[in-house]
């Protein structure tokens, strides 16, 4: 079952806001994944992490790998409009696992 | 690449039919994973195959449910016979290349009336 405490679990933001969400665990893991899911679609993977520290960034997206790997976060910085969706955490080991999403609205 | 392949996108059946949900891995994936997605539970890993051969299938929910992978290039799950409690958005998902990404298709959303 999910063993990934992501939060906050909604967040109602003003456009050019920077936005920050993270996820938890009690286990270590090698892998940590970000995905962005919109209405009617699957999850699209924003951005993969391999190693403990590691700080990886895509457009205004940002990510890091914990140091203890039990932890990630993801920081989106002047949110517009079209970042508007539910924002899932993952982890793996020899499965994924998944964090229960941040739904994330951004008000014009 | 064309992605993960899933079909149909839409299945609205009653009570009792059979469902077949299919999918298409990216080529060259050797790992394939079915999810279920609902408001209440979030993403639910159902079953995944590893080089075509079911690895672990502990979250299919019962004997209702079935899955295959009779080749690396195509995939199904059975559901039989269909209850209400099914409706749900069915995605299919896959791993492999560089990095081992897990991608998603765009999903299956079954309303089972």
């Amino acid at each position: 079952g999910q063993q990934l405490n992501q939060s906050p679990q909604s967040m109602f933001i003003q456009e050019g806001e920077d936005v920050s969400m993270n996820c938890t665990s009690s286990s270590i893991f090698n892998t940590w994944l970000w995905y962005k899911q919109e209405p009617g679609e699957g999850p699209v993977l924003l951005i993969a992490l391999y190693k403990a520290g590691e700080l990886t960034s895509n457009g205004r997206l940002t990510a890091q790998f914990g140091i203890t790997r039990k932890d990630s976060f993801l920081n989106i910085s002047a949110s517009i409009p079209s970042d508007v969706g539910i924002y899932f955490c993952a982890a793996t080991g020899n499965q994924f696992y998944f964090g229960t999403g941040t739904s994330l609205t951004v008000i014009p | 690449d064309a992605g993960v392949i899933q079909s149909p996108r839409h299945e609205v059946t009653e009570m009792g039919q059979e469902v077949t949900l299919r999918c298409k891995p990216i080529s060259g994936h050797n790992s394939l994973f079915w999810y279920r997605q609902t408001m209440m539970r979030g993403l639910e890993l159902l079953i995944y195959f590893n080089n075509n051969v079911p690895i672990d299938d502990s979250g299919m929910p019962e004997d209702r449910f079935s899955a295959k992978m009779p080749n690396a290039s195509f995939s199904t799950l059975k559901i039989q016979p269909s209850e209400p409690r099914d409706s749900a958005v069915y995605f299919c998902a896959t791993r492999g290349g560089a990095g081992e990404k897990l991608l998603f298709g765009s999903g299956t959303q079954l309303s089972v009336l």
